[in-house]
């Protein structure tokens, strides 16, 4: 099993380019969440999806935009990219439960200019 | 005040020793916490969860949870070079099927 995978590594983007970053995940998981890590704030959750169908803003949810495609993937859209969208994007995914282990993916590195 | 909270560190131990990792949370009806190591420049990896009060161990690693001090700790024994890493502290909030993330701890084992 593969867990939890994401496209692409790493990526350069002007201002105002748009992009898709992808996640996939093999483990039957309800949940599935994206995460941006930026130096000193750790992680901050951006959207999740509960279950599929569903999708649900998190704490810093702005610029961007997800679609939970089918129960194993859920991408993450950045209409129109700004240098403060630059970070370490991780997306993670979990059974649906009232103990929600995440299991995170090995990241996206994007880099607006 | 921040849900979570850690001590940024970074904390230095030597190689052998304990070393002790903390965190405090706000949110009185949290029922899970977890503890995940992140190597620089790598994901979060989750090596601890823990959801009643009191001690659970799994090998080196020891996590303690008090809930009615908000209060959960991760102890690493025999410490070695391979535990330098940032932990992160996470804990479950109530009713959301999510999480919250400490700003986590940078924790540096010396030879």
């Amino acid at each position: 099993n593969a867990g939890v995978t994401q496209t692409p590594k790493f990526q350069v983007l002007k201002t105002g380019q748009s992009m898709t970053l992808q996640c996939a995940q093999d483990m039957n998981h309800n949940s599935m969440y994206w995460y941006r890590q930026d130096p000193g704030m750790g992680l901050r959750l951006i959207y999740y999806s509960a279950s599929e169908g569903t999708t649900d803003k998190g704490e810093v949810p702005n610029g961007y935009n997800v679609s939970r495609l089918n129960k194993r993937e859920f991408s993450l859209r950045l209409e129109s990219a700004a240098p403060s969208q630059t970070s370490v994007y991780f997306c993670a995914s979990s059974e649906l439960s009232a103990y929600n282990e995440q299991f995170f993916g090995p990241g996206t590195r994007l880099t607006v200019l | 005040q921040k849900e979570v909270e850690q001590n940024s560190g970074p904390l230095s131990v030597p190689e052998g020793a304990i070393a002790s990792l903390n965190c405090t949370y706000s949110d009185r009806v949290s029922q899970s916490f977890f503890w995940y190591r992140q190597y620089s420049g790598k994901s979060p990896e989750l090596i601890m969860s823990i959801y009643s009060n009191g001690d659970k161990e799994d090998g080196r690693f020891t996590a303690q949870l008090n809930k009615a001090s908000q209060y959960v700790s991760l102890l690493i024994r025999d410490s070695q070079p391979s535990d330098s890493a940032t932990y992160l502290c996470a804990v479950g909030i109530q009713g959301a099927q999510k999480l919250v993330f400490g700003q986590g701890t940078r924790l540096t084992i010396n030879p």
